[in-house]
């Protein structure tokens, strides 16, 4: 019964050393996201996947990438950080029955990640 | 294009209070909405949702009425419990790209005993 699983939970890293976000989820959902909190800003979509092999931009993707080479892993890649990177980030599922990825299928979330950029 | 304002908190309030955490929305279409929740230290989690227009989601005391109308989805209970202290995210999924979840800012609750 885990869900989404994001690791790790806390991170510091220095500017411009890069690192990896992993996220995996066991509930057989064709559709991932990575989404970035900053305090009083709500949740942005980063990149999103709409199945294995494929991903897509979503409104905040200018240094990050990402990779869907399974269906239940999606990890993010934070590549020269920044400052501006300093945020809480959550991978979350959802699974679409719908056709053209039409969906209005609620999203399960992974308890987070705290990166600061220093 | 697509958004959602809700209210800025905190919102403080005693136990055995009311509440009201009012959300707006834009969107093209009929979009679903959504209240998701978010507990100290977790990710969110769904709380209730409503599809189409009139539609009332509720959980755990919770509803929200879904007034195409007024464009609203406001959160409401009528006895908040010191366990309700979260933060409440108001949300859209548009009929087309529905995957693009639109989020607004957050309102933070807090419940004093």
């Amino acid at each position: 019964n885990a869900g989404v699983t994001q690791t790790p939970k806390f991170r510091i890293l220095k500017i411009g050393q890069s690192m990896t976000l992993q996220c995996t989820q066991d509930m057989n959902h064709n559709y991932m996201y990575w989404y970035r909190q900053d305090p009083g800003m709500g949740l942005k979509l980063i990149y999103y996947s709409v199945g294995a092999g494929i991903t897509d931009k979503g409104e905040v993707p200018n240094g990050y990438n990402v990779s869907r080479s399974t269906t239940e892993d999606f990890p993010l890649r934070l590549e020269l950080a920044a400052p501006s990177q300093t945020s809480v980030y959550f991978c979350a599922s959802s699974y679409s029955r719908g056709q053209g990825g039409v969906t209005n299928e609620k999203l399960f979330f992974g308890s987070g990640t705290q990166l600061s950029v220093l | 294009g697509n958004s959602v304002t809700q209210m800025e908190g905190p919102v403080t309030l005693s136990e055995e209070a009311f509440l009201t955490i009012n959300c707006t929305y834009t969107a093209t279409g009929y979009p679903s909405l959504f209240w998701y929740v978010q507990y100290p230290g977790e990710g969110l989690q769904l709380l209730l949702k409503a599809t189409k227009a009139d539609d009332k989601g509720s959980n755990k005391g919770f509803e929200a009425t879904y007034r195409k109308e007024t464009t609203s989805f406001h959160l409401e209970k009528g006895s908040v419990q010191v366990s309700d202290s979260a933060v409440y995210f108001c949300a859209l999924a548009p009929l087309s790209g529905g995957f693009k979840t639109i989020f607004g800012a957050g309102t933070r609750l807090f419940v004093k005993a």
